[in-house]
């Protein structure tokens, strides 16, 4: 089985630009979940896609959205960016057991 | 409500020591428990999950974690440290059904030849 994808594995933008991250799940996975990671806040929750419906979301300013289409495959948008947006941002494939949750190679945003 | 703590962000050990992690969790339900490994620039990788079957659970790389209710921990253990155990490692908690996991800080894990 084919594992998580994340493109573009790096991206360089400037502060008001905006930017989309895709993500495709593990195949028969049917649910996705976005984290950012940040050497000051460490692993934190943005939010999950299950069948195309937002199922759970962390505490994000609104300038971060997603959504999940029908071949499960997600994309996460940020708006106006700001310098404090750097970061690792993770998608993980989720499915099997427990819902076990599979990560992709992540995409490292810089904002400059 | 759910939370986890994984005490010591930084752990050092001599190449062939054993390797302990801990990690301690809280969860109103019973809990599902996950470790998973990072190393730089990479994604996460899952080393093991307890899934109630067995509360001694063996994962990749010769780690394995015991669940005890009692105490609320599911620490992470290796025999004998290898200098490809360097990396970070992140403790995780999810309560069950459709529930967000929530994560640990990460320890760091150093092995020092």
């Amino acid at each position: 089985k084919a594992g998580v994808t994340q493109t573009p594995r790096y991206l360089i933008k400037t502060r008001g630009q905006q930017v989309t991250l895709s993500c495709s799940p593990i195949s028969g996975h049917r649910s996705v979940s976005w984290y950012q990671q940040t050497p000051g806040q460490g692993l934190q929750f943005l939010f999950e896609y299950f069948s195309e419906t937002q199922r759970n979301k962390g505490n994000f300013p609104g300038r971060f959205s997603g959504r999940q289409f029908s071949n499960s495959r997600s994309e996460m948008n940020v708006s106006t960016l700001e310098l404090g947006d750097s970061a690792l941002y993770l998608c993980a494939s989720v499915g099997g057991e427990q819902e076990t949750q599979y990560f992709g190679p992540g995409t490292r945003l810089l904002v400059l | 409500a759910q939370s986890v703590t994984q005490l010591g962000s930084h752990v050092s050990v001599s190449e062939g020591a054993l390797v302990l992690l801990r990690c301690n969790y809280s969860s109103s339900v019973p809990p599902y428990l996950f470790w998973y490994v990072q190393y730089p620039n990479q994604g996460l990788q899952l080393l093991l999950k307890y899934t109630s079957a067995a509360t001694l659970v063996k994962g990749i790389n010769g780690f394995e974690a015991e669940f005890k209710k009692s105490e609320t921990s599911f620490h992470l253990t290796k025999p004998s440290a290898h200098m490809s155990d360097a990396a970070e490692y992140f403790c995780a908690v999810k309560a069950g059904g459709y529930q967000k996991v929530t994560f640990g800080t990460g320890t760091k894990l150093q092995v020092i030849p």
